[in-house]
């Protein structure tokens, strides 16, 4: 089946350190997101790439950052520079009108 | 800048309807709905291109006003599974392919 993998599904960092989401999809689409989704805010643009090795800020890019080295994958890294990054996260591909998510990742920092 | 919806929440009993907004301060491209329900991923319910546009999808149907600032969503005869968080989400003008979402609406539903 098609589709938008996450992993993992919940994860614990400690304050300082650097952790990497993954997103894998298997349906071909050019461009790929990140979402941030806190409570009360919806979602948030973290990064987006439109084709492979290009990639954009979105509206809340500081301490984050991506790679787009295959169309297929589209990590996250959240660094330590991220103050706040105790949120959920999604990731999505589109082509055309509709968007696809993934089941997301859920992150504290402990 | 996040189009703004409204109300940010409600809750409704079986039967009852519902309107969701979903509002910018500038024309927007067109305008995508879709449904997360509690720790699921969002689902596409719909999209709306034109202006003065309406389109609908069993009890859930959509409106773009003429100007394309403001769109409704409408729940009518409401079931309990059509409790979740609803977004609208547009393209970003001029940007290729940026795409962003309202602030959400929670929606709960009971019996």
């Amino acid at each position: 089946d098609g589709g938008i993998t996450q992993s993992p599904k919940y994860l614990f960092r400690k304050e300082g350190q650097n952790v990497t989401l993954s997103c894998e999809q298997n349906l071909n689409h050019d461009a790929m997101y990140w979402y941030r989704q806190d409570p009360g805010q919806g979602l948030r643009l973290i990064y987006y790439s439109q084709i492979v090795n290009d990639f954009q800020k979105g509206d809340i890019a500081e301490g984050y950052s991506v790679s787009r080295e295959k169309k297929e994958s589209f990590p996250l890294t959240v660094t330590s520079a991220q103050k706040n990054p105790t949120a959920f996260y999604l990731c999505a591909s589109r082509l055309g009108t509709e968007a696809f998510f993934g089941q997301g990742t859920r992150l504290t920092v402990v | 800048q996040q189009p703004v919806q409204s109300p940010q929440a409600v809750i409704l009993r079986e039967g009852e309807d519902a309107v969701i907004n979903c509002s910018s301060s500038k024309a927007l491209y067109s305008v995508h709905w879709y449904r997360q329900k509690h720790g699921e991923a969002p689902v596409f319910l719909m999209i709306l291109l034109k202006g003065g546009e309406q389109k609908g999808h069993e009890k859930i149907s959509a409106s773009f006003n003429e100007k394309k600032q403001q769109s409704s969503l409408y729940l009518t005869a409401s079931q309990l599974s059509y409790s979740g968080t609803y977004f609208c989400g547009t393209e970003r003008p001029n940007t290729g392919n940026q795409f962003y979402f309202g602030t959400g609406t929670s929606l709960t539903v009971i019996p």
